[in-house]
């Protein structure tokens, strides 16, 4: 089964802190996998997807095939990078559907 | 940005009302879809739609239907609302992306609480 998971609800870590957010995943083929970040009170919105191979707000991510993982980094967080982060897999299926973990809340002390 | 637009933002209603809640777009996207947001699980699709009068459920939609009469408009209802259904529901609609897969783009989220 097509499946996300982020084993993390909350990390916490103080500002200038790295920061790592772990997502695996389980799909048999080659998948095509996005970070979301939701902000208080905000919509969802795209922040990376693996094949464009970008950072974006100096988070990166890259896809390890042989782990099935997908983790988001920054080496020095900040406070506005506060969020709800979800990762996301499209496994093509009819109708293009993205499957999402459970999500990881990020909490930058000062 | 895309133009897309839940409503209603808030609702507060009692078990076993009909519950409507409308997602509309201004681009023609092809593809809209209906996911709930409840803490630790996540967002979980409900149904989707791939064209109009073209829906298909998705892996929680028990006690939900939807319909797509027009492109820029899709509605989700709960028939008889439980308590269960109380959650923030997000409409999104898929970005034909450049290359590989498209974004989806999500709406503003309706917030339902069934009393």
């Amino acid at each position: 089964a097509q499946r996300v998971t982020q084993p993390e609800k909350l990390l916490s870590v103080f500002k200038g802190a790295p920061v790592e957010l772990k997502c695996n995943y389980s799909y048999s083929g080659s998948p095509e996998l996005f970070w979301y970040v939701q902000y208080s009170r905000q919509r969802l919105q795209l922040l990376l997807r693996h094949i464009s191979r970008e950072s974006i707000k100096g988070f990166t991510a890259d896809l390890n095939k042989g782990e099935t993982s997908f983790h988001l980094k920054k080496p020095f967080a900040q406070e506005e990078d506060s969020a709800m982060y979800y990762c996301a897999l499209d496994a093509g299926n009819q109708g293009g559907k993205l499957i999402f973990g459970q999500g990881t809340e990020l909490s930058v002390k000062p | 940005d895309a133009g897309i637009t839940q409503s209603p933002r808030h609702k507060v209603t009692e078990t076993g009302t009909p519950v409507t809640l409308r997602c509309h777009q201004t681009e023609n996207h092809r593809y809209m879809y209906w996911y709930r947001q409840d803490p630790g699980h996540g967002l979980r699709l409900i149904h989707y739609s791939y064209g109009v009068k073209d829906t298909d459920k998705g892996e929680v939609s028990d006690g939900y239907s939807v319909s797509r009469s027009k492109t820029e408009d899709f509605l989700l209802t709960l028939e008889s609302a439980t308590s269960s259904q109380t959650s923030v529901y997000f409409c999104a609609i898929r970005i034909p992306g450049l290359a590989g897969a498209g974004e989806l783009f999500f709406g503003e989220g309706s917030r339902l609480t069934v009393l």
